[in-house]
């Protein structure tokens, strides 16, 4: 099955400084790359998503970018603040022959914490 | 407006007890899921249920048992609970099956404690 590995698992960075998390996948058949942020207390939130198809998505000050030859995918977090503190999650969905079987795979989590 | 709840919020109980988490969406979704998160942040996918239809599942152990009487209600539960199952538990509803790529959205979460 899908693996998922993501590195750091913690990262502190100066409020308005840059975050990057990076992530890496094995199955090549994966197509759909959504990042999720869970604040403390709440359920994981989708902030950015990336398909297959496309390389780079930019939202605001959040942007994730896909190298499929690498297999993997990266969340950038550009001009920090206190509230992008939460701990982030990348996943990964394989495309499977055998319709409604696909599912998410989670990485581990980055803790983020923005330091004022 | 809450758009998917779970009850209760926290469950303390026994080991070898049942007990039971309610969820319920009110997005219109097909597609419920049901996650598992350990101590460590790990979440993981136990249970996936498409217009009350099981559709994953996950090498989860027999003693948890999805019901879905609607398309609306994804309930779980547990029998003769163990100290592993200690963990926090997310529901989750998506418009259709993750392989469309559908955002999916996550409950509050039950945080059940097994002592």
């Amino acid at each position: 099955g899908e693996n998922v590995e993501q590195h750091p698992s913690t990262l502190s960075v100066q409020e308005g400084d840059s975050a990057v998390i990076k992530c890496t996948y094995s199955d090549s058949a994966s197509n759909y790359f959504p990042w999720y942020k869970q604040e403390l207390g709440k359920g994981p939130q989708l902030i950015i998503d990336i398909r297959s198809n496309v390389g780079e998505k930019k939202d605001q000050r959040i942007a994730v970018t896909l190298n499929k030859t690498a297999k993997h995918f990266s969340l950038h977090i550009t001009e920090t603040q206190p509230e992008d503190s939460a701990v982030y999650f990348c996943a990964a969905r394989v495309a499977l022959s055998n319709f409604g079987n696909e599912k998410l795979t989670f990485g581990t989590g980055t803790r983020l914490t923005i330091i004022p | 407006d809450t758009a998917v709840s779970q009850t209760p919020k926290y469950l303390v109980t026994q080991m070898g007890n049942d007990k039971s988490i309610k969820c319920e969406q009110n997005l219109g979704h097909d597609t419920m899921y049901w996650y598992k998160q350990d101590s460590k942040k790990f979440l993981k996918i136990m249970f996936s249920y498409n217009n009350k239809e099981l559709i994953i599942n996950e090498t989860v152990p027999n003693r948890f048992s999805p019901k879905s009487p609607d398309k609306a209600h994804l309930n779980l539960h547990i029998n003769s609970l163990e100290l592993g199952d200690s963990a926090v538990y997310f529901c989750a509803s998506s418009r259709g099956t993750s392989g469309r790529g559908y955002e999916q959205f996550f409950g509050p979460g039950t945080r059940l404690t097994v002592l």
